[in-house]
């Protein structure tokens, strides 16, 4: 079936930093690419998406670009801020509605 | 709109009680999803409803959990007995066909469990 594989956490960076966070997928078709982020106590918020091969979402500085090559969904942000501190979740949904999710990363930003 | 709704926000009860989770989707959502998310487990879909009809439970861990959604504003997630191990974040999200592959679902803030 259908699969995300993250990077493993924790990461911990420094404020200013750059950010990579590997993300990277199995599907028979063609899914919609999703990372979501969830601050601490609260619920999965979406920080962005892609729909097609080669599509770029972008959203509070976070990129990622949807590789159908390499099946891969990698997130990055230039500068990290301490604000940024969060777990991130890569997510896939393709047909049934039903999204499937990565295991998370925790990042923290230390000042 | 107000969002996803759950409550309570956060439970503590002991072994053996019965625990009620509660959600109230987006209005026009047609999809509703239960997760559960444990530090060893990640999240899992445990349920997921469509017109407020079951379509697939294959994550509801054991008999004990079993899920309603009685009407289009209102599902509820139930726990009878509870055991230690149910202690988790349970999450509730909705979405409404033909968006999913767009925008993702819409979730709750949670309603962290704990089973004494």
């Amino acid at each position: 079936g259908d699969s995300v594989t993250q990077m493993e956490g924790p990461v911990t960076l420094s404020e200013e930093a750059f950010l990579t966070i590997n993300c990277t997928y199995t599907a028979t078709g063609y899914p919609s690419l999703f990372w979501y982020v969830q601050y601490p106590g609260e619920g999965l918020q979406l920080l962005l998406k892609a729909t097609k091969a080669d599509d770029k979402g972008s959203n509070k500085g976070f990129e990622a670009t949807y590789r159908k090559e390499t099946t891969s969904f990698h997130l990055e942000k230039g500068s990290v801020q301490v604000s940024d501190s969060a777990v991130y979740f890569c997510a896939l949904i393709q047909g049934a509605q039903k999204l499937v999710f990565g295991q998370g990363t925790r990042l923290t930003i230390n000042p | 709109d107000a969002g996803v709704i759950q409550s309570p926000r956060h439970e503590v009860t002991e072994m053996g009680q019965e625990v009620t989770l509660r959600c109230k989707p987006i209005s026009g959502h047609d999809y509703l999803f239960w997760y559960r998310q444990t530090m060893m487990r990640g999240l899992e879909l445990l349920i997921y409803f469509n017109n407020n009809v079951p379509i697939d439970d294959s994550g509801m861990p054991e008999d004990r959990f079993s899920a309603k959604m009685p009407n289009a504003s209102f599902s509820t997630l139930k726990i009878q007995p509870s055991e230690p191990r149910d202690s988790a974040v349970y999450f509730c999200a909705s979405s409404l066909t033909g968006t999913g592959g767009k925008y993702g679902y819409t979730f709750g803030s949670g309603t962290r469990l704990t089973v004494v």
